[in-house]
């Protein structure tokens, strides 16, 4: 069935470093994908996302790759901030063209900066 | 605007009990999911609905989990026996259908003791 496999944590870096979580999928036909953002105590909030193979999805300075080649999509961002620290969620939906009826998601990276 | 408000934020009971969550989604959205959210297993789907309709319940856990939509504003999810095993964050979210992003409530931490 589908799944999505992403790195696991936690992450710890310091401030204005540069970030990268690894995620790749695997599914039938064409998923969309999509990263979200758990902060403490909270529900996941979406960051990005990409409907389509080499879509770029940005979002707050993060930004993700489709790629199909690869069936990846990895989170990126040039320089994190203390605010950054939360837990990451890579996520696809099975149904091509960004139908959230059902997503799939990750196990989580926790990622902590500090100052 | 509001967000997917749940109810309780934290509940605490003894095994045997009946636990009972609740959700109000964002008006105008027409697809509700209902999540667990534990340390072993990540973020699962138990059941989501559209247009107040069940379409996939397929990873409710067991019988004694059932969830219900009587209507656009209101839904349950329901834990009758509750058992320890069942601990965990409840995550309640809803979307429009299609290509739309899902927005979740707070969460319900659940301990089963």
């Amino acid at each position: 069935g589908d799944s999505v496999t992403q790195m696991e944590g936690p992450v710890t870096l310091s401030e204005e470093a540069f970030l990268t979580i690894n995620c790749t999928y695997t599914a039938t036909g064409y998923p969309s994908l999509f990263w979200y953002v758990q902060y403490p105590g909270e529900g996941l909030q979406l960051l990005l996302k990409a409907t389509k193979a080499d879509d770029k999805g940005s979002n707050k300075g993060f930004e993700a790759t489709y790629r199909k080649e690869t069936t990846s999509f990895h989170l990126e961002k040039g320089s994190v901030q203390v605010s950054d620290s939360a837990v990451y969620f890579c996520a696809l939906s099975p149904n091509y063209g960004g139908s959230q009826g059902n997503l799939i998601f990750g196990k989580g990276t926790k990622l902590s900066v500090k100052p | 605007d509001a967000g997917v408000i749940q109810s309780p934020r934290h509940e605490v009971t003894e095994m045997g009990q009946e636990v009972t969550l609740r959700c109000k989604p964002i008006s105008g959205h027409n697809s509700l999911f209902w999540y667990r959210q534990t340390m072993m297993r990540g973020l699962e789907l138990l059941i989501y609905f559209n247009n107040n309709v069940p379409i996939d319940d397929s990873g409710m856990p067991e019988d004694r989990f059932s969830a219900k939509m009587p209507n656009a504003s209101f839904s349950t999810l329901k834990i009758q026996p509750s058992e320890p095993r069942d601990s965990a964050v409840y995550f309640c979210a809803s979307s429009l259908v299609g290509n739309q992003p899902q927005h979740f409530g707070d969460g319900t931490r659940l301990s089963i003791l």
